[in-house]
């Protein structure tokens, strides 16, 4: 069964540094989204992707965070200039067209020293 | 501002019997409504989807949503160990284009016990 896959599982970075985390959406799905999970708290939504942009962001989604599809497999969350707060578990989601239903990826958790 | 709530629990449930999980939300406007199963460090999988009134039926799982009421709630037949997990209610209003991120509550924190 197609899975959203993400890279790297963990990454730990200093605060300050630029991260970019990586995902590869389900083959032939076409809307892309990006959420967030600190430690004990909600699943919260940052973006969402379609058609080469961004369709729909959060307070959260500052200047600080931007999306890319590089190519036609991978989408990326880069996180500028990190900061203590940026620590959480992160979630690429795609779904499908006709589908509301949206898949998640294992996650990336990011940690900022 | 849109809000989904869900009694964090924990729900403790008798091995084999029904496990009746909560959700309300604050949006009337919700068009979409989802229940995703969350394990300890793992990423939400979803179990089912609903969007009209009524029940929804896909193996042990019914979902039933009332919009008058702003109410979702999601049944677990024959509870087993395995179904022990955070159940994570989600919303969203579908504005085409992409836009429907979703909304989820915090969770409700279920224990099967043996």
């Amino acid at each position: 069964e197609p899975e959203v896959t993400q890279t790297p599982s963990h990454q730990v970075t200093q605060m300050g540094q630029e991260v970019i985390l990586r995902c590869v959406p389900i083959s032939n799905h076409l809307y892309f989204y990006w959420y967030r999970q600190i430690l004990g708290q909600k699943v919260e939504f940052l973006v969402s992707f379609y058609n080469n942009e961004i369709s729909e962001k959060s307070e959260i989604f500052d200047d600080q965070f931007s999306v890319e599809r590089p190519d036609g497999s991978n989408f990326t969350l880069k996180i500028r200039s990190t900061k203590l707060e940026d620590s959480a578990m992160y979630f690429c989601a795609s779904r499908g067209q006709g589908s509301y239903e949206q898949y998640f990826g294992p996650g990336t958790r990011l940690t900022v020293t | 501002q849109k809000e989904v709530e869900q009694n964090s629990g924990p729900l403790s449930v008798p091995e084999g019997a029904i496990a009746s999980l909560n959700c309300t939300y604050s949006d009337r406007v919700s068009q979409s409504f989802f229940w995703y199963r969350q394990y300890s460090g793992k990423s939400p999988e979803l179990i089912m989807s609903i969007y009209s009134n009524g029940d929804k039926e896909d193996g042990r799982f019914t979902a039933q949503l009332n919009k008058a009421s702003q109410y979702v709630s999601l049944l677990i037949r024959d509870s087993q160990p395995s179904d022990s997990a955070t159940y994570l209610c989600a919303v969203n209003v579908f504005k085409g284009g992409g836009a429907d991120g979703l909304t989820f509550g915090k969770g409700t924190h279920l224990i099967i016990q043996p």
